[in-house]
């Protein structure tokens, strides 16, 4: 079954670094995903494609300190230089068979 | 620029019913899939149902399956999504969304 697991929460510093993790299920370790973020009380916004070689593409206006990694079945998120604008839920998503398949969400405090 | 802009929200009893629609603009319509997906108070994000962009291939997740519908009229730029025997677990925020973008959604509260 295709699962994507996300740690709840996360937090850093301002102007630090910080990586989300988004882990696939076993058997699915090629798959392609794509971060979304959500700041408070606000839709959700298309960050980036990630696949699996860690090449990715960012959606328009998404800043260069965003940028995406992989490494085996996991997906990362880095936010380097935090703002305190980047404090949001963090959600990854997948495609299964005609369906899109979301994590939990990460929610990213910014201290 | 690309807009995708919901309507049709509101409240509504358990049971009744509700379409919602997504006017599409900025970009080739019919050259995209596209879904719903929806958030509950407080919870992430879930996948409701996805169609082709000839109205092809269209799915549902289980919670939704035989109640609500999915559809599209690719000459009006549009996304529908008729929702039957709603439920008071349906209470959420709705998205339209394609691959890079989404709404800015639209509430449904089931509630008497």
């Amino acid at each position: 079954q295709l699962v994507l697991t996300q740690s709840p929460s996360a937090s850093a510093s301002l102007g630090a670094s910080v990586k989300v993790t988004c882990t696939l299920s076993s058997g699915h370790s090629s798959y392609a995903i794509v971060w979304h973020q959500q700041q408070p009380e606000k839709g959700p916004r298309y960050l980036m494609k990630l696949n699996s070689d860690g090449s990715h593409s960012k959606g328009d206006g998404i800043p260069d300190r965003f940028s995406g990694s992989s490494s085996g079945a996991e997906r990362y998120l880095t936010i380097s230089g935090l703002q305190s604008e980047d404090e949001a839920d963090y959600y990854c998503q997948t495609w299964g068979t005609g369906t899109l398949v979301f994590g939990g969400g990460t929610k990213l405090t910014v201290l | 620029e690309v807009q995708l802009v919901e309507s049709g929200g509101g409240l509504v009893q358990p049971g009744r019913s509700l379409r919602l629609s997504c006017a599409a603009s900025g970009f080739t319509f019919d050259d995209y899939a596209m879904y719903w997906v929806r958030q509950a108070p407080g919870k992430g994000l879930e996948w409701v149902s996805g169609i082709s962009w000839n109205s092809g291939s269209i799915s549902y997740a289980d919670s939704v399956k035989g109640r609500f519908t999915i559809s599209r009229d690719n000459a009006k730029n549009s996304l529908y999504l008729q929702m039957n025997s709603l439920r008071p677990e349906d209470t959420a925020f709705y998205y339209c969304a394609k691959e890079g973008d989404w709404g800015q959604g639209a509430l449904v509260t089931v509630s008497s």
